[in-house]
């Protein structure tokens, strides 16, 4: 089947780092991509990884291992504004199948 | 760019009554996806449209969903009739091609009483 998983919440203090893993199991496979969704708000897009490796942007970073089927997404220098649901997602733009999310608290 | 518009942003209606959701997709981009948000299913992709042409509708619960899309700027979804179980955020988001990156308008919460 297609599926894809990840924990349901992370807590962490301002400044700190943040990893945010996904495992994922599909028939096909596309690239693997993170939205961020603040309460209220709708999905932004954060970052996508077609291929193996790290993708950094700012202080937002993605990595993917498709032998591993598994990323995460590093969240670095955290800050209030960070408190969000972050959700993984598997497939191309034409169609995207998405993890539950993730809750993140960033207390201060 | 005004970015994906969404109408209306909240709608309340009873239960039976038809409902109309409206999507404006950001000016050239030629995919266009309507979603269910809720708690309990989390984010559901209903159907898909490329170049106007509904692509995989897979994900429309049954038959009282339909979603249309006359042309590159306007697309509807509509519930008929409606049930309180469809009470959920509804978002459309629209693509640029084989692009890797979804546009999400702001959304419409529905509350069917």
């Amino acid at each position: 089947g297609q599926s894809l998983e990840q924990p349901s919440e992370v807590t962490a203090v301002e400044g700190a780092i943040v990893q945010i893993n996904c495992t994922y199991q599909t028939s096909g496979f596309y690239g693997l991509s993170w939205y961020q969704q603040h309460d209220g708000g709708a999905p932004t897009f954060l970052s996508y990884n077609a291929l193996d490796g790290l993708e950094e942007t700012g202080r937002f970073s993605s990595f993917l291992s498709r032998s591993d089927s598994y990323g995460y997404l590093l969240l670095q220098e955290l800050q209030m504004k960070d408190s969000a649901s972050y959700f993984c997602a598997y497939g191309s733009a034409r169609q995207l199948t998405f993890g539950s999310g993730t809750q993140l608290t960033v207390l201060p | 760019d005004a970015g994906v518009i969404q109408s209306p942003r909240h709608e309340v209606t009873e239960m039976g009554q038809e409902v109309t959701l409206r999507c404006k997709p950001i000016s050239g981009h030629n995919s266009l996806f309507w979603y269910r948000q809720t708690m309990m299913r989390g984010l559901e992709l209903l159907i898909y449209f490329n170049n106007n042409v509904p692509i995989d509708d897979s994900g429309m619960p049954e038959d009282r969903f339909s979603a249309k899309m006359p042309n590159a700027s306007f697309s509807t979804l509509k519930i008929q009739p409606s049930e309180p179980r469809d009470s959920a955020v509804y978002f459309c988001a629209s693509s640029l091609g084989a692009g890797n990156e979804q546009f999400f308008g702001p959304g419409t919460r529905l509350t069917v009483l």
